[in-house]
């Protein structure tokens, strides 16, 4: 089956430093990818919609310079945090629909594992 | 705006007990409606989905979700628990290859 693939599973930055999170879809194209954050005991909160070969769209309150999104290709999204603060510690997921031929625009997503990210 | 909403943050039941979590959506539209599961340490799974059709829709390892349009609900149910089902379950709604929007998780605890 489709497969997300989301790296690193983790990773511990220093406050001030940037961390980018990579996102590939596996065995699909996905023009369109999302990004997620969990905060603990919380739901998913939709962060951005990821456009290949476009800028992004972020939700209501998301700091498009603060999280940088590039979708270079059909099967890449990054998320980068940029200079990084503790309040960013979180666990992002990104997602991909696959979009192949056949394929409706209603086809479940597909989940990475998630990254989680200690700011120190 | 899109929104859903699960009634029961954390939920404990025993083995065999019967399993109802709710969710309610706002949207008046054509929705899609999922279940999803992320077992401890896990990624999230889809557990089922639906689309239209049959409003009783059938999942993996048991599971089960009735769509009731009058009711904006789609909860999720199964006959008989295990403790293999300990998780977070979240409820998500989508229009038609939009954006998910998610509830708030339930997490299920199992006691064997």
């Amino acid at each position: 089956g489709a497969v997300v693939s989301q790296h690193p599973s983790w990773v511990i930055c220093k406050s001030g430093t940037s961390v980018k999170i990579e996102c590939r879809s596996l065995d699909f194209q996905a023009t369109t990818m999302f990004w997620y954050r969990q905060f603990p005991k919380q739901s998913l909160m939709l962060m951005a919609t990821s456009n290949e070969g476009s800028k992004a769209t972020y939700e209501q309150g998301v700091e498009k310079d603060k999280f940088l999104i590039n979708h270079a290709s059909l099967t890449l999204s990054t998320l980068t945090v940029t200079s990084a603060h503790p309040e960013d510690s979180s666990f992002y997921i990104c997602s991909a629909r696959d979009q192949g031929p056949g394929q409706g625009r209603s086809s479940p997503l597909h989940f990475g594992n998630g990254t989680r990210l200690t700011v120190t | 705006a899109q929104s859903v909403s699960q009634h029961n943050h954390h939920v404990i039941l025993s083995e065999a007990a019967s399993l109802e979590l709710g969710c309610n959506y706002s949207y008046g539209g054509t929705v899609n409606l999922f279940w999803y599961v992320q077992y401890p340490g896990q990624h999230l799974q889809l557990l089922l989905k639906y689309f239209s059709g049959d409003p009783l829709v059938k999942g993996i390892k048991g599971f089960e979700a009735e769509f009731i349009k009058s009711k904006f609900s789609f909860n999720l149910r199964k006959p008989s628990v295990q403790w293999s089902d300990t998780a977070e379950y979240f409820c998500a709604v989508n229009n038609q290859g939009g954006k998910l929007i998610f509830g708030q998780g339930t997490e299920l605890s199992v006691k064997p």
